[in-house]
């Protein structure tokens, strides 16, 4: 099994629609992020969090919100979907401080 | 604010051929500089991780160095095989923890 899952792997949906992509983790790790990847941008941050009552924003994160209900699972939600959220979307953890990340295989999320 | 570039955004070589894979980055301030491989479809997967005071490591047919002063990293990989065909990124981790990337390489090796 993976040490990162993400579900729904991919998910199509019209705009205005409500969606949360879940992500779960069984290495034990304290911090989580939430990545964006649109073809030749490369990832861009959306949310990250270092321990179940901290959540903190990254550099894309208007349109987005995020729930930290355990250590194990980080939660993403987009409140109203429009069509420029469709992109592939990343969880991933890293050990306390390491700086070495360990990703999900994404969620490919289509707002039509 | 940290740009991290990758240059070519593509390349194609013939199987056996080494391949160099550069990274530039404009802060030198960096905590570690990660490359990750991604498959189509896939996640990314680290291969790589070299911290700020580090000049290079090697992971079997792989060989990254480090130049903090001049803002460079470069992926090489030696003896290439058509299963090494895959979009390479590389990640700068500043403080606080937050990975920028690249926009990748896409890689391809043909038999």
């Amino acid at each position: 099994d993976a040490d990162v899952t993400q579900t729904p792997r991919n998910r199509i949906t019209k705009t205005g629609k409500r969606i949360m992509l879940e992500c779960s983790q069984t290495k034990g790790h304290d911090r989580m992020y939430w990545y964006r990847q649109d073809p030749g941008l490369g990832l861009r941050l959306i949310y990250y969090s270092f321990d179940v009552k901290d959540i903190n924003k990254g550099e894309i994160s208007d349109g987005y919100s995020v729930s930290r209900q355990a250590q194990a699972k980080f939660s993403l939600s987009l409140e109203s979907a429009i069509p420029n959220q469709t992109a592939l979307y990343f969880c991933a953890t890293e050990l306390y401080n390491t700086g070495e990340l360990f990703f999900g295989e994404g969620s490919r999320l289509t707002v039509l | 604010k940290q740009e991290v570039t990758q240059i070519p955004a593509a390349l194609s070589v013939p199987e056996g051929e080494n391949l160099v894979l550069n990274c530039s980055f404009t802060d030198s301030a960096i905590y570690n500089l990660q490359w990750f491989r991604q498959d189509p479809g896939k996640g990314l997967t680290s291969l790589l991780l070299i911290q700020s005071s580090q000049r290079e490591q090697t992971s079997g047919r792989l060989n990254a160095s480090l130049d903090k002063s001049s803002g460079r990293s470069t992926l090489y990989i030696a003896a290439s095989q058509p299963g090494d065909s895959a979009t390479y990124l590389c990640a700068v981790n500043v403080a606080g923890n937050k990975l920028t990337f690249g926009g990748g390489t896409r890689v391809l090796v043909k038999p």
